[in-house]
């Protein structure tokens, strides 16, 4: 059983404040990617990895930045956070098969 | 652009009536679909792909690529089906998957 987990499932921070998401996932897994999802809005690619160190844009990438130093590890880092950055942040893995295998989520909270 | 479309945010129907979820795609190349579920308090996860033409707990989805449309269905609704449910896109050698804006179905007893 492919296993995603995420740091933490609710987190609330203050403007300004840099926020790290961590991902870690158990099925040495190439591809990794971490979505926002918003109510009618869906799920938006901010990042993904296809290697370690590899990274490239999603559709929304601006006010994060991501690291993957390790294969099982990928982390989203925002830089500065602001109010609009508040949502459930899923971080998602895909072996060579097509399917995605999601974490629980990350609720974050900025104030 | 590759795009994904759900018309509908939400779907009510009764138990036991059909169900169709919509989807709509647009990409140029040859595509990947699948719908993906996510249950109350439950993480996101697979429930079909079109390449594998499987039922899965009832449903179907057929790919119509003259229509371009992936819709979901299943004939009799259970309430256990109540969730929300997207649509999703692979493309760029199945490196990239985007999502449509999802639909939640309701099914009222």
């Amino acid at each position: 059983d492919v296993k995603v987990t995420q740091s933490s499932r609710y987190l609330v921070k203050r403007t300004g404040e840099k926020v790290f998401l961590e991902c870690v996932q158990d099925m040495d897994h190439e591809n990794m990617f971490w979505y926002r999802q918003d109510p009618g809005l869906g799920l938006r690619l901010i990042y993904f990895s296809y290697d370690v160190k590899m990274k490239e844009k999603g559709d929304i990438p601006e006010g994060y930045s991501v690291s993957r130093e390790k294969k099982e590890r990928f982390s989203l880092i925002l830089e500065s956070a602001s109010t609009n950055q508040t949502s459930m942040y899923l971080c998602a893995t895909k072996g060579r098969v097509d399917e995605q295998y999601f974490g629980p989520g990350t609720r974050l909270t900025v104030t | 652009a590759q795009r994904v479309t759900q018309p509908e945010k939400l779907l009510s129907v009764f138990k036991g009536a059909p169900v169709e979820l919509k989807c709509n795609y647009s990409y140029s190349g040859s595509p990947e679909l699948f719908w993906y579920v996510q249950y109350s308090r439950q993480r996101l996860q697979l429930l079909l792909r079109h390449i594998s033409r499987e039922s899965i707990k009832g449903f179907t989805a057929d790919l119509n690529k003259g229509e371009t449309s992936f819709h979901l269905k299943k004939p009799f609704a259970q309430e256990e089906d109540s969730a929300m449910y997207y649509c999703a896109l692979a493309y760029s050698s199945a490196s990239k998957i985007i999502f449509g804006s999802g639909t939640r179905l309701s099914i009222r007893p």
